[in-house]
Formats: C-alpha cells, structure tokens, sequence
C-alpha cells in the first residue's frame, strides 16, 4: 500500500520569499503524483499533477514541483511567494492501476506574513 | 456550472441522532468519495464507489453508511455509533478511469454536542 509524508506541519515564510513544501512517498508500483491546495473552510483545488513524461510540472500560479524517482520526492516550490498563497496544501499519491484512489499526506500550513 | 455540491454547510446535531450529508455531481464522473478531516490528520477516505449501486468500504468505515442509487448522488449518514463524529467532510469525484485526479465540493462542517 502507498503511504505519503510531509514531515512540515507549518512552514511560515515572508513574502516574496522563495519556498519549498516537502512530500515524501512510498509505493512498490509506479504512482501519479498530486498537490492539492485548501482555503479556509472550504475544499481541495488541484494545483498540479505529475503522470508521466517530463518530471518537472508547473501551476498557473507560479508553483512548480519535481518528480524524483530515486529520492520518492514530490516537493513543491515557488520562487517567490504571495500573501494570497496562505493556505493548507495536501501531497497526494495514487497507484497506476490502482483505481483511482489517492492516499493524502498530513498537510503543510503555509503562512505568508508581510 | 458543472461541480460538485455539498448541502448544507455547516451541520449541528445533537448527540444518538443519524445525520446524512448531501452530495451531487453533474460532472458525469463515475467514481464518487467521502472522506473526513480533522486537524493535523489530513484526509481519510470513509467509502468510495466506483459504480452506481456497489460502494467499498475506506479506511474508517465505522459508524458511516453510503448508498449510490444513482450516478450523480452519494450521500453520507453518519450514524449514533461514529464515537467522534465532529468533523470536517469532503465529497470528491473522478472521472472512474485515468490517473486518479479528483474534484472537491466544498465540504460540510458537522458538529454534534
């Protein structure tokens, strides 16, 4: 069974600082790879996703996040960060042929202060 | 507009009662999810379906009933026995086939005293 970890609960950063949110996963098969983002008391909203091809994927937003086969990373990054980009953001794992149900990390709060 | 719409948002109940939550798609999606939220634990799913009419049990199924008598509904009873009922949750939907991308709706916040 795949699991996933984001080893940061709260990872507070000023703005226009750059940023990395952690994501660690383990699987024994091939795995599609996915960061969800949450606002206050509402729902998940897909930010990106990695299913083949090219490792590096990119939001509209600025995010961008490596898919490292070797280290089972799936990091997110974002050059420089907004007052808007606080919110709680989910690594997620899904295995190929594995009927599509995904496995969630604990979440990282991202605080942007001024 | 299609999505995925939870009713209602916030929910209070008192405790020993039943409660189901509301969940609709018009995404045409197959596949149908519930999970709960709670503070630092991230999301566990309660039941999936894959199907109209065949539903499986997620990793904390206990004191939870679903039903999917149709494509576009999944509802949700959070039964007396759920010890910890409190919770936020989330319905999702996918597609049924592919690389397992799921849509959210906007989750009902459900308190019981």
């Amino acid at each position: 069974a795949q699991s996933v970890t984001q080893l940061d609960s709260q990872v507070p950063v000023f703005e226009e600082a750059p940023v990395e949110l952690r994501c660690n996963y383990s699987s024994s098969v091939s795995v599609y790879l996915f960061w969800y983002v949450q606002y206050p008391n509402q729902g998940l909203q897909l930010l990106l996703k990695y299913l083949s091809g090219s490792t590096l994927v990119e939001s509209i937003n600025g995010f961008e996040a490596e898919f490292n086969k070797s280290q089972t990373s799936f990091h997110l990054r974002k050059p420089s960060v907004h007052i808007s980009d606080t919110a709680e953001y989910f690594c997620a794992v899904s295995e190929a042929g594995g009927g599509n149900k995904l496995t969630f990390g604990t979440g990282t709060q991202l605080k942007v202060e001024l | 507009d299609g999505g995925i719409t939870q009713s209602p948002k916030y929910l209070f109940r008192k405790e020993g009662q039943n409660v189901t939550l509301s969940c609709e798609q018009n995404l045409n999606h197959d596949a149908m999810y519930w999970y709960r939220q709670d503070p630092g634990q991230g999301l566990r799913l309660i039941y999936y379906s894959q199907i109209v009419n065949d539903f499986q049990k997620g990793d904390i199924a206990e004191g939870y009933s679903v039903s999917r008598e149709k494509k576009e509904s999944f509802p949700l009873t959070v039964t007396s026995a759920q010890k910890n009922p409190t919770a936020f949750y989330l319905c999702a939907s996918s597609p049924g086939q592919g690389a397992g991308e799921q849509y959210f709706g906007p989750g009902t916040r459900l308190t019981v005293t």
